[in-house]
């Protein structure tokens, strides 16, 4: 069964630091990552995502694609504690999407 | 672009009574919308893959007669929760992709079911 596994958390980090989600991967197969997030009560909302091995940035985020150690990471520089909610990490595998369970971040002011 | 209106947002309901909720794709032709729930403090589940045209597809353990999906057209899907109980309730979440090998899901705000 293809598996996306995260950390769930609470990870806690201080206003202004870089908080690092990871997330790893099964099926070597994949071609697309993504990255939700969600905050209490709402649906998921795109953040980022990637295709290519390497780094991709977009403001003050920044994914992480590693496919021969079948991982993806997202890096939040100057962290707010309007970043605390759940980051979802989604992988797209042939034509299913298959979700990770999410990893819950409290920026603390 | 690629925006998913979900309709209603919240609704309660009486045990036995059945709840219909819709999912359009605004702005662009959706083929195949994702129907999800989730539970509080948990993962997201995938129900159904809706298919414009045709049955959907529903995920192992997901009664097909209980939650009903139509997709009859491309921009369009439904959810009925039929015979709701209790147990129903949960935050149930349409998306929909534009297509093509690294389309991202696009989601709807969530419908929050309570069922009394």
């Amino acid at each position: 069964q293809k598996e996306v596994e995260q950390n769930s958390g609470p990870l806690s980090v201080p206003e202004g630091a870089i908080a690092s989600l990871n997330c790893t991967y099964s099926d070597r197969g994949s071609q697309s990552f993504f990255w939700y997030r969600q905050y209490s009560g709402k649906s998921p909302e795109l953040i980022m995502f990637i295709y290519s091995n390497g780094d991709k940035e977009d403001g003050r985020f920044t994914a992480q694609l590693n496919k021969a150690s079948q991982y993806v990471s997202l890096l939040i520089r100057d962290s707010q504690p309007s970043d605390s909610a759940t980051y979802l990490c989604a992988v797209m595998s042939g034509q299913n999407f298959v979700f990770g369970p999410g990893t819950r971040l409290s920026v603390l002011p | 672009g690629a925006v998913v209106s979900q309709h209603p947002s919240r609704v309660i309901c009486k045990s036995g009574t059945s709840v219909k909720i819709e999912c359009r794709s605004l702005d662009f032709q959706a083929t195949t919308m994702f129907w999800y729930r989730q539970f509080p403090k948990q993962s997201l589940m995938l129900m159904a893959t809706s298919n414009e045209g045709s049955k959907a597809t529903y995920e192992q353990g997901v009664e097909k007669d209980k939650f009903l999906i139509n997709h009859a057209s491309l921009t369009l899907s439904t959810l009925t929760v039929t015979s709701a109980h209790p147990e129903d309730s949960s935050f149930y979440i349409c998306s929909a992709t534009l297509g093509g090998s690294n389309s991202p899901l696009h989601f709807g705000n969530g419908t929050r079911l309570t069922v009394t």
